[in-house]
């Protein structure tokens, strides 16, 4: 089983949907949490931070729940430039100095038609 | 963009050989971590330099090896290359080892 899964898509959606993805994480010492989004043949770049009060930028709101392992992230109102796959990414890295090291799920693509 | 550069972009190599790929971090960043993406995959994680040492390393065999120069600035090293090494190849930047992680353009290797 790997460490952080995600439903790889693809979730074809059209222009002003909205759109959840999910993920679950399986090592319970996990200390932080973020999106990122891939466009094809890039870096990834991050998109926000996500924390178990939950948190919102704009269109996107992501969600953590310690308890179930859970992250998700919520697009509103898609735009054709939102098409990309988003990587759900878990860090073990702890602040006594060990590693900082970032654990991806393989991504879920997303693909917003006209 | 993150400031974070990668050379080079592309580079072909052949079974046995040998590769370096080198890394430039962000301006007042001294951690560098690399990644290595393979086609419909997420990065996995090689190993971490902080302040020059070696700070971690993933389940990849020792002829991945590298170094952070005092500039922060890092380098990876593959020796005898196998075709399964063809692959996006990532660094990412932090300030400190702990915090989120920015990411170079990636350094595409193909081994034929």
């Amino acid at each position: 089983r790997k460490e952080v899964e995600q439903d790889p898509g693809p979730f074809n959606v059209p222009e002003g949907a909205t759109v959840a993805f999910n993920c679950t994480y399986s090592n319970s010492a996990s200390q932080s949490f973020f999106w990122y989004r891939q466009d094809c043949r890039k870096e990834p770049k991050l998109l926000m931070s996500v924390y178990s009060s939950g948190n919102e930028d704009g269109r996107f709101t992501a969600q953590l729940n310690r308890a179930s392992q859970y992250i998700s992230l919520l697009i509103r109102d898609s735009k054709l430039s939102d098409s990309a796959t988003y990587l759900c990414v878990v860090n073990r890295g702890n602040y006594g100095g060990a590693t900082n090291k970032l654990i991806f799920g393989t991504g879920t693509l997303l693909a917003v038609q006209p | 963009e993150t400031g974070v550069t990668q050379s080079p972009t592309h580079l072909i190599k052949t079974r046995g050989q040998q590769v370096t790929l080198r890394c430039s971090s962000q301006s007042g960043h001294n951690t560098v971590s690399w990644y290595q993406q393979a086609l419909g995959q997420g990065p996995q994680f090689i190993f971490q330099y902080y302040r020059e040492e070696e700070n971690g390393r993933g389940n990849f065999p020792p002829r991945f090896s590298g170094l952070q120069f005092p500039n922060y600035s890092s380098e990876l090293n593959v020796n005898a290359l196998e075709l399964d090494d063809s692959a996006l190849y990532l660094c990412a930047s932090s300030p400190e080892a702990y915090n989120e992680q920015f990411f170079g353009p990636g350094t595409r290797l193909t081994v034929l």
